[in-house]
């Protein structure tokens, strides 16, 4: 039962240009969301998160935009830069202490 | 202030043998988790621990798998008898209390099964 989902197994952009990963999710009940990324050989670190009683949250170049109605969510990442390529997971806590995560997306960004 | 710390980082088992796991979560950190990731999947829940505590184990295969967090020493994954689906990379992520934004995730263990 995937409760939480990435449809794009991959994304290749361009440096300089804007990256939008894709997440949706199926448990109403979810108020919080997280995005982590993920380098190959390395654990998931946190990038950026968002509450349900906001429809967007700010970090320098990631921005993440919730959209409750219909369970969606988008990571966009201006400009994209090389460095930024890898994994990037979104996930949600349920009212216990378990993550659902996605199953990823990853994302190349090309010099 | 190390990291949250999981070794070792590659271990190969041959079916039928024993696997074990362990992270060291950060100085300060009393709350573990561990995560499965299978080739191709999302990381998915096993277990979450406190000090000496098992709170929620609801993610843990019923069977061969079993996790220890003791009062001295890191938190333990163990997974007996061991075989080729239970290859993976492990997860172990520590908090200072219940807080998401302070999961912290050690670099993984990957666990092959041959």
């Amino acid at each position: 039962d995937q409760q939480v989902k990435q449809n794009s197994p991959s994304l290749s952009v361009q440096e300089g240009r804007i990256s939008i990963l894709n997440c949706d999710y199926t448990n109403s009940m979810f108020d919080y969301f997280l995005w982590y990324k993920k380098y190959p050989a390395e654990g998931p670190t946190f990038l950026i998160s968002i509450s349900s009683i906001k429809d967007k949250n700010e970090d320098g170049r990631f921005t993440v935009f919730l959209n409750k109605s219909a369970k969606h969510l988008s990571l966009h990442i201006v400009p994209s830069q090389p460095g930024d390529s890898a994994v990037y997971f979104c996930a949600a806590p349920n009212t216990g202490n378990q993550f659902y995560f996605g199953t990823g997306t990853s994302l190349t960004v090309i010099p | 202030n190390a990291g949250v710390m999981q070794n070792p980082r590659h271990l190969v088992r041959r079916r039928g043998q024993e696997a074990r796991l362990r992270c060291s979560p950060m100085k300060g950190h009393s709350h573990v988790y561990w995560y499965r990731q299978l080739p191709e999947e999302g990381l998915k829940f096993m277990v979450y621990l406190q000090k000496e505590n098992i709170i929620d184990e609801s993610g843990m295969p019923k069977e061969r798998f079993s996790a220890e967090f003791p009062k001295e020493g890191p938190s333990i994954l163990r997974i007996q008898q061991v075989v080729r689906g239970d290859s993976a990379a492990y997860f172990c992520a520590s908090s200072p209390r219940t807080d998401y934004t302070e999961a912290f995730f050690g670099q993984g263990t990957r666990l092959t099964v041959v």
